[in-house]
């Protein structure tokens, strides 16, 4: 069984670009998660999807980030534009949807460098 | 709202030394507590788990246990080896149910040389 991809895996882009991260979670996961980590903090909460509805957005930093997931399958989550403090590593989590707290499968991320 | 709290590092073993990253957490409640482990390149993975006060996690050598009077879940291991350099994640569900973002720690590199 596949497991959560991530694409690309690393990003660098000039301040003002946009970048478009994806995630593709395991097949017949209905909750899917997106995290960052900014360098040396803690990986910290964007949001999160039921199927394609977005559940809870308060961690998203700001309007500049919009996140996606038509169709209830893959995600992308668009920075636009980008700044520096948006650097660091996002993840991607997904989880079937009765599953526990313990069922949330991640992928490698995307490393992000805005300069 | 709940947090999580973990000793900084990087830590630098040899091999076959003692282990232990610190952790403690602040939340309502006793929820589930986690260890995390990202190995380089990989995504983060489930390394052990306990769900209540004087549990128990173990797996691959490293355990940790669930202390509700210090509100603790530090991860041991007695011989750690080359390939446990990774990152390490403390990390917790705020509301203890399956649809909930996990709260996490700052993470622990940990290098181990021969």
């Amino acid at each position: 069984e596949a497991g959560v991809t991530q694409f690309p895996s690393h990003s660098v882009i000039e301040k003002g670009q946009t970048v478009t991260l994806r995630c593709d979670p395991i097949s017949g996961h209905d909750n899917l998660y997106w995290y960052r980590r900014v360098m040396g903090k803690e990986i910290k909460f964007l949001l999160h999807f039921v199927k394609e509805s977005k559940q809870d957005e308060s961690g998203m930093p700001n309007n500049r980030f919009l996140a996606e997931r038509t169709g209830g399958t893959y995600s992308t989550l668009k920075v636009q534009p980008a700044e520096l403090e948006d650097s660091g590593v996002y993840f991607c989590a997904s989880s079937p949807l009765a599953g526990g707290p313990d069922t949330q499968y991640f992928g490698p991320g995307t490393r992000l460098t805005v300069l | 709202g709940d947090s999580v709290t973990q000793m900084e590092g990087p830590v630098t073993l040899s091999e076959e030394a003692f282990l232990t990253i610190n952790c403690t957490y602040t939340a309502t409640g006793y929820p589930s507590l986690f260890w995390y482990v990202q190995y380089p390149g990989e995504g983060l993975q489930l390394l052990l788990k306990a769900t209540k006060a004087d549990d128990k996690g173990s797996n691959k050598g490293f355990e940790a246990t669930y202390r509700k009077e210090t509100t603790s879940f530090h991860l041991e291991k007695g011989s750690v080896q080359v390939s446990d350099s990774a990152v390490y994640f403390c990390a917790l569900p705020p509301l203890n149910s399956g649809n909930t973002p996990l709260v996490f720690g700052k993470g622990t590199r940990l290098s181990v040389i021969a």
